[in-house]
C-alpha cells in the first residue's frame, strides 16, 4: 500500500528558530489527502493539519503545511517551547488502508 | 466539544480475544466514521480499522483475519474485537472519529486518551 517516509528522523533546533520536516508518499495522494499530528509523551496524537495545509481547529498559525502529489512539508515558523515533540504524517488516500509515516522527533 | 474514552482489560493473555469499547460524548456519532488506531511501545502508529453506524466497516488487511468490528449509535458506542492475541498485539490503542470535509474523509480529529493493552500469561 502507500508507504510514508518522513525527514529527518530527529531534528535538532532551538526556540524561536524554523523547523521544516518533510514526508514523502510511494504513490500520489489524491486530493492532498493527508494530515500531520503532534504527539507529546504519554498523550495521544493531536491533528495539526489535514488536506496537506488546513490548520485544525485551535492550531496556532505558526504551523502549516504545504506540497502536493507525493512530497509534503510541515512547517512550524517560530518555534515555542511546546513545540518540541514527536510527528506524523498521515495518508487517507488509498481505497485499501490508512498508513503513518515514521516520525520525526523534534528535539531542543 | 467531541470526547471519547476507551475501556477495556489492561491485560489479556495469549490467543484470547480482546475487546474494547469507546464511548463517545457530543457527538451523535451518525454523520462520521470511527476508527482505531493502535502504537506499540516506542514504536509508530498503526491504523486498525473503521466503522459507521450505518454499517460500513474498512478493515486494515494486516489484521482483518483476526478483527471484528462495530457500531451502535443509540449507544454512543463502538467497539473493537481481536481475536487470537499474541505478545506482539502489545500496544495502547486508542480510538478516534474520522474527520470529514468537501466530501473527503480519513483524517482523524478526535481521539480518547488510549489504553495499554499488555499481552501476556
Amino acid at each position: 500500500d502507500i508507504v510514508l517516509t518522513q525527514s529527518p528522523g530527529t531534528l535538532s533546533l532551538s526556540p524561536g528558530q524554523r523547523a521544516t520536516l518533510s514526508c514523502w508518499a510511494s504513490r500520489n495522494l489524491p486530493k492532498n489527502r493527508l494530515a500531520w499530528f503532534q504527539q507529546k509523551p504519554g498523550q495521544a496524537p493531536r491533528l495539526l493539519i489535514y488536506g496537506a495545509s488546513i490548520r485544525a481547529t485551535d492550531i496556532p498559525d505558526r504551523f502549516s503545511g504545504s506540497g502536493s502529489g507525493t512530497d509534503f512539508t510541515l512547517t512550524i515558523s517560530r518555534l515555542e517551547p511546546e513545540d518540541f515533540a514527536v510527528y506524523y504524517c498521515q495518508q487517507y488516500g488509498s481505497a485499501v488502508m490508512y498508513t503513518f509515516g515514521q516520525g520525526t522527533k523534534l528535539e531542543i | 466539544q467531541v470526547q471519547l474514552q476507551e475501556s477495556g482489560p489492561g491485560l489479556v493473555k495469549p490467543s484470547e480475544t480482546l475487546s474494547l469499547t469507546c464511548t463517545v460524548s457530543g457527538d451523535s456519532m451518525r454523520n462520521n466514521h470511527w476508527t482505531w488506531i493502535r502504537q506499540s511501545p516506542g514504536e509508530g502508529l498503526e491504523w486498525i480499522g473503521r466503522v459507521h453506524t450505518s454499517g460500513d466497516i474498512k478493515y486494515n488487511p494486516s489484521l482483518e483475519s483476526r478483527l471484528t468490528m462495530s457500531a451502535d449509535a443509540s449507544k454512543k458506542q463502538f467497539s473493537l474485537n481481536l481475536k487470537s492475541m499474541t505478545a506482539a498485539d502489545t500496544a495502547i490503542y486508542y480510538c478516534a472519529r474520522i474527520g470529514t470535509y468537501s466530501g473527503t474523509f480519513g483524517y482523524f480529529d478526535y481521539w480518547g486518551q488510549g489504553v495499554l493493552v499488555t499481552v501476556s500469561s
